[in-house]
């Protein structure tokens, strides 16, 4: 257990739809990462936050956005949702205070399962 | 868009069998390199985290190298167990300024047979 927990487990939702993905990082973690694993292709970096601010942005579409609350949780809302959006999403978490940020070993969550039908 | 490379793909041994793998990456602007071990059904853990050219680092029965010039990394099984079964996957982190955005290979997908 790596302490970073998310919820919900699964989602099955319909296409056009929006929904929220919910992260708590482990206790004293002020960085906040999502990763999106679909079925053709690897773990792919979408965005990070730190202490509340954006600070790295990957391939994220504009149908999708983030934010990290003061209670340093982070949700990942989706929208308009598409078939292709299917994936398992992850959401890891660092400390980024005690190391430099390349080398920031990043903890990560059970994952949530998104199924658009 | 960063190339990162795994090889090979997935990898079947018996039981006792040591192996190694391969992680390739742009030797341009390389911060640090990540290894993650991931099992089925569970999430990514981390096994090593890599900076300084010749690193070597050693985690039980395994192991990795770094080579920054050249740009790859190995990651070595000795005496391989079933419990090694699992998708080992590479991160490098190429710029340090963008926080600690990991690019992620494809993975190399271990199986071990008792």
């Amino acid at each position: 257990d790596s302490g970073v927990t998310q919820t919900p487990k699964h989602l099955i939702t319909a296409t056009g739809q929006r929904v929220t993905l919910r992260c708590s990082p482990r206790s004293g973690d002020l960085s906040v990462y999502w990763y999106q694993q679909s079925l053709d292709q690897g773990l792919q970096f979408l965005i990070q936050y730190y202490n509340g601010e954006e600070r790295a942005k990957g391939n994220i579409l504009e149908r999708f956005s983030a934010q990290q609350f003061p209670d340093l949780h982070s949700e990942l809302n989706l929208s308009s949702l598409e078939l292709g959006d299917s994936a398992l999403y992850f959401c890891a978490s660092s400390d980024l205070r005690t190391s430099g940020a390349s080398t920031d070993t990043q903890y990560f969550g059970p994952g949530t399962r998104l199924t658009v039908l | 868009i960063l190339n990162v490379e795994q090889s090979p793909q997935s990898l079947h041994v018996q039981e006792g069998d040591s192996t190694n793998f391969t992680c390739s990456f742009p030797s341009s602007n390389f911060y640090a390199l990540h290894w993650y071990r991931w099992e089925t059904a569970k999430s990514p853990e981390a096994l090593f985290v890599m900076t300084l050219n010749g690193d070597e680092k050693k985690k039980g029965r395994i192991s990795a190298t770094l080579n920054t010039k050249e740009g790859y990394s190995y990651l070595y099984i000795k005496g391989s167990q079933p419990e090694d079964s699992a998708t080992y996957l590479c991160a490098p982190n190429m710029n340090n300024n963008a926080g600690n955005m990991l690019t992620f290979g494809g993975g190399t997908r271990l199986m071990v047979k008792p």
